[in-house]
């Protein structure tokens, strides 16, 4: 079963705005990561935060975490039409490198 | 150096065929992973390896036989392909923490 839900499943926005995806999951875990997906393509590592953090930048990447709702969230700031693609939060419970992987939200950025 | 790479990348199969999806590493990892993606959905673990010499199922393990011939190859074999089995089939490796993904193989079951 999933441990991930992603919300939403698509996006759709135009270039420049920021796009937002959340992520929710169901038991504690050692770290969170995302995941993009161009079509087609293998995944491509993005962030990885970790359970005792509670923000983390990376670029035009802004991820949070909150343990206490078991959620997380991935901003994309200032968006561009090449960030279209999918996004899948994975979540690390053992520490032992296995992960769960979510859904995905498909993100659409307009030019 | 290559990363991970995945051989075939497109395969059409009958039912009740067998066939065999290669993965190599370049990257000296000793964890390797074998994922099926199917539509609009996130990915599954079939099979995982955490070092040369042993296998694990994962979420979703029936249908499929694993082998990891070294510490560069991880196969997954399908003995009897059935349609359910229709997916892209991704292989992934970690280091530490994170994974890296090979470009993926399309398998058809008809």
């Amino acid at each position: 079963s999933q441990q991930g839900e992603e919300d939403p499943q698509a996006l759709s926005i135009q270039e420049g705005e920021n796009a937002t995806m959340n992520c929710s999951y169901k038991t504690s875990i050692n770290n969170l990561q995302w995941y993009r997906q161009n079509s087609g393509r293998g995944l491509v590592h993005l962030i990885l935060i970790r359970s005792n953090e509670r923000e983390k930048h990376s670029g035009r990447l802004r991820v949070t975490l909150d343990t206490s709702k078991k959620s997380s969230s991935l901003l994309i700031t200032a968006s561009r039409a090449a960030d279209t693609a999918s996004y899948f939060c994975a979540t690390d419970e053992t520490s032992g490198s296995r992960l769960t992987f979510g859904e995905g939200t498909q993100l659409t950025v307009n030019p | 150096n290559a990363g991970v790479t995945q051989t075939p990348k497109f395969q059409v199969l009958k039912t009740g065929q067998s066939m065999t999806l290669q993965c190599a590493q370049d990257m000296n990892h000793n964890s390797m992973y074998w994922y099926r993606q199917d539509p609009g959905m996130g990915l599954r673990l079939i099979y995982y390896s955490a070092s040369e010499g042993t296998t694990d199922k994962g979420e979703v393990p029936n249908g499929y036989n694993v082998s990891r011939l070294n510490k560069r190859e991880f196969s997954l074999r399908l003995e009897s392909a059935a349609p359910s089995q229709t997916s892209v089939y991704f292989c992934a490796t970690t280091g530490l923490e994170t994974q890296y993904f090979g470009p993926g193989t399309r398998l058809l079951v008809l």
